[in-house]
């Protein structure tokens, strides 16, 4: 049973717009949200976290969402960068000792 | 420079020849794991240490040991190895766990091949 989803396997969006990445719970435990990044070749990178007490996150061009009562999160990121290219992976963790990650989405940036 | 290490990097072996993937963090991490990536599965963790001598079953432990005898090495053990688990695989560290401030690190990831 998939803890944590991400139903959408790929995503293309335009240089300057926003990306929308999504990301789907059911297990109302968990205390802490977190996206990373990955790019080929690599392992993957820490990107910006939420806690359960809280609603939004913000970092840069990066916010995160939290929607405790529908079970989800979002990154948004604005203006996208061909750099940002790369596979987001979120991830929930609570009093479990263990993190549970998605099965991330596919983000490309046209320039 | 900070960092998790993972050796080797590439791997191709045969069915029942044991293997050792080593993994070693220099930021005196308390917390290490070990996570496998298949597509369409996402990060799936296989065990993870909260500290020295203390281990733990992930998700997916089956066909996996491993061993916590200091704080900075977190070997993989695969003491007889089948084709399902050919797949890529990184290790992570973070200062503990259970917080969101608990980032965990990854290293570079290995990629092995059972045939």
């Amino acid at each position: 049973d998939q803890q944590v989803k991400q139903n959408s396997p790929s995503l293309s969006v335009q240089e300057g717009r926003i990306s929308i990445l999504n990301c789907d719970y059911t297990n109302s435990m968990f205390d802490y949200f977190l996206w990373y990044k990955k790019y080929p070749a690599e392992g993957p990178t820490f990107l910006i976290s939420i806690s359960s007490i809280k609603d939004k996150n913000e970092d840069g061009r990066f916010t995160v969402f939290l929607n405790k009562s529908a079970k989800h999160l979002s990154l948004h990121i604005v203006p996208s960068q061909p750099g940002d290219s790369a596979v987001y992976f979120c991830a929930a963790g609570g009093a479990t000792n263990k993190l549970i990650f998605g099965t991330g989405t596919l983000l490309a940036v046209q320039p | 420079e900070a960092q998790v290490t993972q050796n080797p990097r590439y791997l191709i072996t045969v069915t029942g020849k044991k293997l050792t993937v080593t993994c070693s963090q220099n930021m005196n991490h308390e917390y290490m794991s070990w996570y496998r990536q298949d597509p369409g599965l996402g990060l799936r963790q296989i065990y993870y240490s909260m500290n020295v001598e203390v281990t733990d079953k992930g998700d997916v432990p089956e066909g996996y040991k491993v061993s916590r005898k200091e704080k900075r090495n977190f070997p993989l053990i695969l003491e007889s190895p089948s084709p399902n688990q050919t797949s890529l695989y990184f290790c992570a560290s973070s200062f503990s766990s259970g917080t969101s401030t608990d980032t965990q690190y990854f290293g570079p990831g290995t990629r092995l091949t059972v045939l």
